[in-house]
Parts: C-alpha cells; structure tokens; sequence
C-alpha cells in the first residue's frame, strides 16, 4: 500500500518557537506539497516540490519555508510560530505530471500554537 | 482562471437514503475534477477523477459523479447511504495544460448520515 507518513500528529508550540513538520513518501514520487487545512477555507497550498532541493511557492507562503534533501522527504518549517498558524498541515506526493493527476495525502499534523 | 463552489457546508441524510453533494466549478481549460473524503482526524482519500473521458465517473464506495460541461457543475451522488460515510468530502479542481500546478480545492462538505 502506498504511504505518506507525517511524523508528528499533534504538536503544540509557543509562539516564536522554530517548528519542524516533517513528511516521508515511500512511492518514489517526484512531486510533494505541504497544504494548510481550515475551517471553511479548503485546503490552501502552502509551497510545493517536484524534484530533490527544488521547490515553489504556493498560495500562502509567508511565515513558511520548506526543505527536500532526499526525494522521499519534504519538510516545512516555520520560522517563528505565530498563532494564526495554528492549523491542521496535510502533506502530499503525486506522480510526475500526468493528466488528472492524483494526490496521495498523510494524515496531517495539528499544531497549536500558544 | 480556476474556481470551485460546493453549494453546501453541511448535508445530512438518513442511513439508506440517497446522497447529493453538489458541485460547481470554473475553468478556463479543459478541466481535470476530482472528488476526495476525509474522515475524522484523517488525511483526504480519492474518491474518483474525470479526465475528459467518459462524463458518468465511478468511484470507491459506491459513489459517483456526473460531469455536465453546460451546467459546469460536478455533483457526487450515492443511492443509498450508510453510517460509514459521513466524512467531509472536497471538490477539487485541476488544471491539466498548466506549466505549475494549478490544483484548487472546495470549501468542503460535511456529510451528516442519520440512523
């Protein structure tokens, strides 16, 4: 069965601390995105990568970085934790680009941010 | 540009009825639509796609959906609903020709299944 695994699931931070949100697929996908879900909004994507150390912003990436060493590993990190970015974090790979292509998502990490 | 609505937040059934979560979507390419479901505290679940192949799609669980290009709309539907199925369900949107990734996602509705 194909996996994306997000290592932490629940994670509560005060504000101004560095915050690691780490993402491992075992699909060999060359693509992953880090998305941010809330109430009301969808899903929002935050940045994206479709190769090792490449990576794009997405709609949302202030207050965010990301990080792709190894094809199989897409971090985000925040800076400085704030409190609006206390949030439910989804993590994504896909295939390279197809017609229709399909995400496969991790469970999702819910920070908090005190 | 690209733009999904799904018409309700909340929809809730009783066990056995059919079910009905509408979509409507805006694309200036062909579109690429998807349906995915999210449970409780987990992550989101591709239920079905369309790629311009035929316009009934057929997903897991049951569920499926019509594209209908004049009525730019994409509703997912299943005859009858079970407990199991009450989960909040996103319409997602995708361009195919774009040079990035163009990958819009719905609001969300949440599917309520009554005994």
């Amino acid at each position: 069965d194909v996996k994306v695994t997000q290592s932490s699931r629940y994670l509560v931070k005060r504000t101004g601390e560095k915050v690691f949100l780490e993402c491992v697929q075992d699909m060999d996908h060359e693509n992953m995105f880090w998305y941010r879900q809330d109430p009301g909004l969808g899903l929002r994507l935050i940045y994206f990568s479709y190769d090792v150390k490449m990576k794009e912003k997405g709609d949302i990436p202030e207050g965010y970085s990301v990080s792709r060493e190894k094809k199989e590993r897409f971090s985000l990190i925040l800076e400085s934790a704030s409190t609006n970015q206390t949030s439910m974090y989804l993590c994504a790979s896909s295939p390279p680009r197809q017609l229709a292509r399909s995400l496969f998502f991790g469970e999702g990490s819910r920070l908090t941010v005190l | 540009a690209q733009s999904v609505t799904q018409l309700d937040s909340h929809v809730s059934v009783s066990e056995g009825t059919p079910v009905l979560l509408r979509c409507n979507y805006s694309s200036s390419y062909s579109p690429s639509l998807f349906w995915y479901v999210q449970h409780p505290n987990k992550g989101l679940q591709l239920l079905l796609k369309y790629t311009s192949a035929a316009t009934l799609v057929k997903g897991i669980n049951g569920f499926e959906a019509e594209f209908k290009k004049s009525e730019t709309s994409f509703h997912l539907t299943k005859p009858s609903a079970h407990m199991s199925d009450a989960a909040e369900y996103f319409c997602v949107v995708s361009d195919p020709d774009g040079g990035g990734f163009k990958t819009i996602f719905g609001a969300g509705t949440r599917l309520f299944v009554k005994a």
